[in-house]
């Protein structure tokens, strides 16, 4: 059964520092998600891509964030610099369409712990 | 603004007991979607599943049902028989049919622990 991938899974850094997450929707999937969840709560979305262009972005820190999605396939999401309020599990999603009526598909997601 | 509301924080039941978990949505629009997620130990968030506004027919499958309730606004879960692999957080998402960006908003989950 096709599944989103994501790596690395864990991912330990220090504050101020550069870290990259990086996710391979299921193949044909046109919209991919990012995004963050906070321990104790439900996700909340950080961007949406569909195929290489944003779609939503409001909820996106771009003042250290940015994400891509070059090709239209695989997407990274980079966080420069790092903070201790990132520490969360980011998730990422695919759906074929875009429509609000289609089902997600999640990865197993990165937990990262800023130190 | 659409919200969706968990109100039980964590659920502890035996094994082979019933449970219902709860569900209160706000959306201003007349077409939306309702989704629940399951989220084991895992992390991997997984999709159970999805219904339309305008279908307020219960369903049921295997020892999962789930009862849509447009006058209050809530889409309970109930899980008969439980089993301690139910045990998960489960969430409960609302999407609305809109032509721009589809946004899912999630609830903040409700922590279930079946015991042996």
């Amino acid at each position: 059964e096709a599944e989103v991938a994501q790596s690395p899974r864990y991912k330990i850094t220090e504050k101020s520092q550069a870290v990259a997450f990086w996710c391979d929707p299921i193949s044909g999937h046109a919209t991919l998600y990012w995004y963050r969840q906070i321990l104790g709560q439900g996700p909340e979305l950080l961007v949406q891509f569909q195929d290489e262009s944003v779609v939503d972005d409001s909820q996106l820190p771009k003042d250290r964030f940015s994400a891509e999605r070059l090709k239209g396939v695989d997407s990274t999401l980079k966080i420069q610099p790092a903070e201790l309020g990132d520490s969360a599990m980011y998730l990422c999603a695919s759906s074929l369409y875009r429509g609000s009526n289609n089902e997600q598909y999640f990865g197993p997601g990165t937990r990262l712990t800023v130190t | 603004a659409q919200k969706v509301t968990q109100a039980q924080t964590e659920i502890s039941v035996v094994e082979k007991e019933d449970v219902t978990l709860d569900c209160v949505y706000e959306t201003r629009d007349t077409t939306y979607y309702l989704f629940w997620y399951k989220q084991p130990p895992s992390g991997e968030l997984v999709f159970l599943i999805r219904r339309n506004s305008f279908d307020e027919q219960n369903e049921i499958s295997g020892r999962y049902s789930w009862n849509f309730q447009k006058s209050t606004s809530s889409f309970n879960f109930t899980i008969t028989a439980s089993q301690v692999v139910d045990s998960a957080v489960y969430f409960c998402a609302l999407s609305e049919a809109a032509q721009g960006a589809q946004k899912l908003v999630f609830g903040q989950g409700t922590r279930l622990t079946i015991n042996p």
